[in-house]
């Protein structure tokens, strides 16, 4: 039961270019959604969140769009760069009202290679 | 402000005997997550502890795995009697509030040979 899926498994983007990684779920009892990144060997790297009650969420290169009704959310970075190579997980959290408060329930990630 | 640390980051260990994977919290945080990433998979949530109390652990296998936080010290993720299925990457997490960005550690690498 895969309640936040991530369908492209890699992303190839020149540098200086738009990447558009795409997270869809299916649980509606998840309200606040989050990106991260993650390099060979690391731990994952915190980069953006988003709360249910806003539809975007900007911070320097890094924008989070959710669409609710689709159940569908979307990290974009402009402009890419080299260094952002790495593989992007989505995350998601339910509520307090969930049994599940708390714990993240990530997507399969997605790999992203940005050439120079 | 150190950021979560794991240890060890690589262990081996033989089918049947013990692994024990430490992690101290990011400082000021008390609530502590357990994650594990098999090859190719995304992470999975084993477990939620918060200062010496197991909150959930609905994603801890039934047997041979447990978990604790204990009032003094770092939180241990003890696998009884490993298997080579349990070979994986095992993320530890923490925040300051329940519902809030989770910090992760750079993971421990468990091998069982």
């Amino acid at each position: 039961d895969q309640q936040v899926k991530q369908n492209s498994p890699s992303l190839s983007v020149q540098e200086g270019r738009i990447s558009i990684l795409n997270c869809d779920y299916t649980n509606s009892m998840f309200d606040y959604f989050l990106w991260y990144k993650k390099y060979p060997a690391e731990g994952p790297t915190f980069l953006i969140s988003i709360s249910s009650i806003k539809d975007k969420n900007e911070d320097g290169r890094f924008t989070v769009f959710l669409n609710k009704s689709a159940k569908h959310l979307s990290l974009h970075i402009v402009p890419s760069q080299p260094g952002d190579s790495a593989v992007y997980f989505c995350a998601a959290s339910a509520g307090a009202g969930g049994t599940s408060y708390g714990k993240l329930t990530f997507g399969q990630g997605t790999i992203l290679t940005v050439h120079p | 402000n150190a950021g979560v640390m794991q240890n060890p980051r690589h262990l081996v260990r033989r089918r049947g005997q013990e692994a024990r994977l430490r992690c101290s919290p990011m400082k000021g945080h008390s609530h502590v997550y357990w994650y594990r990433q098999l090859p190719e998979e995304g992470l999975k949530f084993m477990v939620y502890l918060q200062k010496e109390n197991i909150i959930d652990e609905s994603g801890m296998p039934k047997e041979r795995f447990s978990a604790e936080f204990p009032k003094e010290g770092p939180s241990i993720l003890r696998i009884q009697q490993v298997v080579r299925g349990d070979s994986a990457a095992y993320f530890c997490a923490s925040s300051p509030l329940r519902g809030n960005i989770q910090y992760f550690g750079a993971g421990t690498r468990l091998s069982v040979l």
